[in-house]
């Protein structure tokens, strides 16, 4: 079974502080990684993609990939209590001619103001 | 606006009901998916279809039933032999399987 491991929280930052998520992944040949943010009551909205190591910056969020510790993370940075949300990280690997993505089952962030 | 459509948003089941949710896409993607989310649990991957008139079954297709005549719709049918349906149904598609998914805004059946 291919896993996706988040640390289901809740993670509580203080307004304007820097958040950071993680999440771990059990399949060495994964190929790309992906942020969604859920709102409670709603569907996941995709944030971030990474696909090589290193990071991935786009405006308060930077993406984190180290496939050799088979760990990415998500940073946001001056943390506004509407980022207060749900975080699930998925991770997709390829096999037998289709791809396939797996979810984590998400963190939960609250920004206190 | 393009995007992902799904409906209704609030759906309710009888005892030895069929219930269809529909999913309609206006994006032009080539690849759409069913996922159920439980209460504190991850996605999970009811079936997902890469091309019109194919589709695969995913980790729990135990119960549903689809369909993909065309390209734009990619209906769910939650059937009697699923004995514990009630959950938030989210459709996902992308340009192609090895794309990011995109979601629609859900259907939350429930049993009566």
């Amino acid at each position: 079974q291919k896993e996706v491991e988040q640390n289901s929280g809740p993670l509580s930052v203080p307004e304007g502080a820097i958040a950071s998520l993680n999440c771990t992944y059990s399949d060495r040949v994964s190929q790309s990684f992906f942020w969604y943010r859920q709102y409670s009551g709603k569907s996941p909205e995709l944030i971030m993609s990474i696909y090589s190591n290193g990071d991935k910056e786009d405006g308060r969020f930077t993406a984190q990939l180290n496939k050799a510790s088979q760990y990415v993370s998500l940073l946001i940075r001056d943390s506004q209590p509407s980022d207060s949300a749900t975080y699930l990280c998925a991770v997709m690997r390829s096999g037998a001619g289709s791809y396939q993505l797996t979810f984590g089952k998400g963190t939960k962030l609250s920004v206190i103001p | 606006d393009g995007g992902i459509t799904q409906s209704p948003k609030y759906l309710f089941r009888k005892e030895g009901q069929n219930v269809t949710l529909s999913c309609e896409q206006n994006l032009n993607h080539d690849a759409m998916y069913w996922y159920r989310q439980d209460p504190g649990q991850g996605l999970r991957l009811i079936y997902y279809s890469q091309i019109v008139n194919d589709f695969q079954k995913g980790d729990i297709a135990e119960g549903y039933s689809v369909s993909r005549e065309k390209k734009e719709s990619f209906p769910l049918t939650v059937t009697s032999a699923q004995k514990n349906p009630t959950a938030f149904y989210l459709c996902a598609s992308s340009i192609r399987q090895n794309q990011p998914q995109h979601f629609g805004d859900g259907t939350r059946l429930s049993i009566l």
